[in-house]
């Protein structure tokens, strides 16, 4: 059965400073997505990114950056000089490989980022 | 890209009536949507996964008859929240699998619905 684990329920930093987000998941799929979702106090869904478990090279994408781990089934979510309005819940989520089923969402990371 | 709306944004409803809530792809048809339904503080959990042309797959623990699912078209699927009580308060979110998107699945905004 898969199953998200985000063991930090709640971060706070100062802001500029560089924050990681744990995730680690289990499945015994052997071809697996993982996600990263952003959800503001608005309440909706911002995709982040989106990594196929066979693809496990390192992304950048601005101030966020994404490590993947497949050998500890880790896929860590790293922004760095934080900002005000990075303050957010943030979800890592698994689906598996047919993409048919619906997303694994871990129980979150609430991230404030104190100016 | 691929859009999901979700209607209405926010409802307060009385104890004992019914809630319906709309999900539409905007853009492109799907054949799958998926109904997540998140209480405060806590994370995103699949209620029922619905299938056009087809009766909804709902996950354990949660009850059929007092969250209708219909799904008659590729681009709309309904949840309705029958004889809602104060437990049902929560933020309720739907999403779409856009096989085309590069990310697969695409969010509505959400419903937060609040029985007084």
């Amino acid at each position: 059965a898969q199953k998200v684990t985000q063991v930090q329920t709640e971060i706070s930093v100062v802001e500029k400073e560089d924050v990681t987000l744990d995730c680690v998941y289990e499945t015994r799929d052997t071809t697996y997505y993982l996600f990263w979702y952003k959800q503001p106090p608005s309440g909706e869904l911002v995709f982040l990114i989106r990594r196929n478990s066979f693809d496990e090279q390192n992304e950048i994408s601005g101030r966020y950056s994404w490590n993947f781990q497949k050998s500890t089934s880790s896929f860590n979510f790293t922004i760095t000089a934080s900002q005000v309005v990075d303050s957010a819940v943030y979800f890592c989520a698994l689906s598996d490989q047919t993409g048919a089923n619906n997303l694994f969402f871990g129980t979150g990371t609430r991230l404030t980022v104190i100016p | 890209g691929a859009v999901v709306s979700q209607h209405p944004s926010w409802v307060i409803c009385k104890s004992g009536t019914s809630v319906k809530i709309e999900c539409r792809s905007l853009d492109f048809q799907a054949t799958t949507m998926f109904w997540y339904r998140q209480f405060p503080k806590q994370s995103l959990m699949l209620m029922a996964t619905s299938n056009e042309g087809s009766k909804a797959t709902y996950e354990q623990g949660v009850e059929k008859d007092k969250f209708l699912i219909n799904h008659a078209s590729l681009t709309l699927s309904t949840l309705t929240v029958t004889s809602a009580h104060p437990e049902d308060s929560s933020f309720y979110i739907c999403s779409a699998r856009d096989p085309v998107a590069a990310y697969g699945y695409t969010f509505g905004s959400g419903t937060r619905l609040t029985v007084v």
